[in-house]
């Protein structure tokens, strides 16, 4: 069965540059979630989408910015990086069938290094 | 706010035993889900099982049951005949169906499995 998808893999930046990571959900799932997880730490919701429409926003930053396109995939943007942004980021969707609380889905996220 | 604790930082279990990991949550609502999400060290997150809080029933896959009790908002995880794949940090993570996105994760409990 087809699972998310996120690119790249691993990321490896310099303190003031910018990234994009990318997120494409499991087919028909209309719905696209972004957590970080810090090392030794449990991930954190950062923001949410559904429909290509902000659903809701958790602990991200004014520096980050997120879109979920036509075709719902999405992307976290992430400026002026900070040592502190290294961690692993994970995107998750699911379908929502009418009732929230359906599976969120895991990709294999992406390990961002800000150096 | 939902809070979410696992007390066991880390668990042992010898290959072909059981074991039960503990969570214990803090909510004000009659309604919600639980999951249990598996990390393994390639860090890709996992969906273990899933229970539902309306239901009484306690959710099985395979080798994973779960012993939920509403009353006590306690939802451990037994894992039987332990396998040496099943090593990884083991997440409970609750989500509220009045807030979308809201899903809370606890710190996680690392489980070894010897052989």
């Amino acid at each position: 069965a087809a699972g998310v998808i996120q690119s790249p893999r691993h990321l490896i930046k310099e303190k003031r540059e910018t990234a994009t990571l990318k997120c494409y959900p499991i087919p028909r799932h209309d719905t696209v979630y972004w957590y970080q997880q810090g090392p030794g730490q449990d991930p954190q919701f950062l923001i949410s989408f559904y429909e290509k429409m902000q659903s809701d926003k958790g602990s991200i930053p004014d520096r980050f910015s997120a879109q979920q396109f036509s075709d719902y995939h999405s992307e976290l943007n992430m400026s002026s990086l900070e040592l502190g942004d290294s961690a692993l980021y994970f995107c998750a969707s699911s379908f929502q069938s009418g009732r929230a609380g359906d599976t969120q889905y895991f990709g294999p996220g992406t390990r961002l290094t800000v150096l | 706010a939902q809070t979410v604790t696992q007390s066991q930082p880390e668990m042992s279990v010898q290959e072909a035993e059981t074991v039960t990991l503990s969570c214990t949550y803090d909510t004000s609502e009659s309604d919600y889900y639980l999951f249990w999400y598996k990390q393994p060290p390639s860090r890709q997150m996992i969906l273990v099982i899933r229970q539902e809080a309306y239901k009484q029933q306690n959710a099985t896959e395979n080798r994973f049951s779960v012993n939920f009790q509403k009353a006590a908002k306690s939802f451990s995880l037994k894992i039987s005949d332990s396998q040496l794949g099943d090593a990884a940090m083991y997440f409970c993570a609750y989500r509220s169906p009045y807030n979308n996105n809201d899903m809370r994760f606890g710190a996680g409990t690392r489980l070894t499995v010897k052989p």
